[in-house]
């Protein structure tokens, strides 16, 4: 069973466009994140979320948005798409503070 | 801000050698977290490290944390093909953001 699950695994869109990206668990976890790994591998996180608190890195544009219908899902809206967009974003989850992390495993966004 | 950093960013090893990755960060932190990379792939967790002092061992990897350092190791002894991958290390700052470090590419040549 898959653990942490993100569709789609891949997304072209143009410049412009708005997308969402879902993410679900199925650990039971209270809490969720996103991250975007560009094309050198470093990673950043975006956002944390729980039942209670939102936490954004102030380093991400207001064009992303999360979106959590319910405690196993997290989504990622992104408005008005730009080429820098184009990276890797990662989904996970964890059990509580300081608990390792898993992943899902990515969506490639392509932005032309 | 955070700044966690890895040394070596690249790294090309023989089977069988042993080598070090470093991990320094910026900020106190009691938590660190290694990952590991496959290309093209997720992220699978190593070890949690939570305490300083901390050392863990699994197969041919051991990590280890020095909290008043603000450093961890990762240490691969007689290295194999199948350890090629890119490792990151991780500190959790505010108990649950995770900032990563630059990542190191390590190679095991046969």
């Amino acid at each position: 069973d898959t653990a942490v699950s993100q569709t789609p695994k891949y997304l072209v869109t143009q410049m412009g466009n708005d997308k969402s990206i879902k993410c679900e668990q199925n650990l039971g976890h209270d809490t969720m994140y996103w991250y975007k790994q560009d094309s050198k591998k470093f990673l950043k996180i975006m956002f944390s979320y729980n039942n209670k608190e939102l936490i954004i890195n102030e380093t991400v544009p207001n064009r992303f948005s999360p979106k959590s219908p319910d405690k196993a899902h997290l989504n990622l809206h992104i408005n008005s798409l730009e080429l820098g967009d184009s990276a890797v974003y990662f989904c996970a989850s964890s059990s509580g503070v300081g608990r390792e992390q898993y992943f899902g495993p990515g969506t490639r966004l392509t932005v032309t | 801000e955070l700044k966690v950093e890895q040394n070596p960013l690249f790294l090309s090893m023989q089977e069988g050698k042993n080598y070090t990755i470093y991990c320094n960060y910026s900020t106190t932190s009691d938590r660190l977290y290694w990952y590991r990379q496959d290309p093209g792939k997720s992220l699978e967790s190593l070890f949690v490290l939570l305490s300083n002092g901390a050392v863990k061992q699994e197969g041919r990897l051991m990590a280890s944390l020095d909290t008043k350092a603000r450093l961890s190791t990762l240490h691969i002894t007689a290295a194999v093909h199948d350890l090629s991958a890119t490792y990151f290390c991780a500190v959790d700052r505010t108990g649950n953001q995770f900032y990563f470090g630059t990542g190191t590419s390590l190679t095991v040549i046969p």
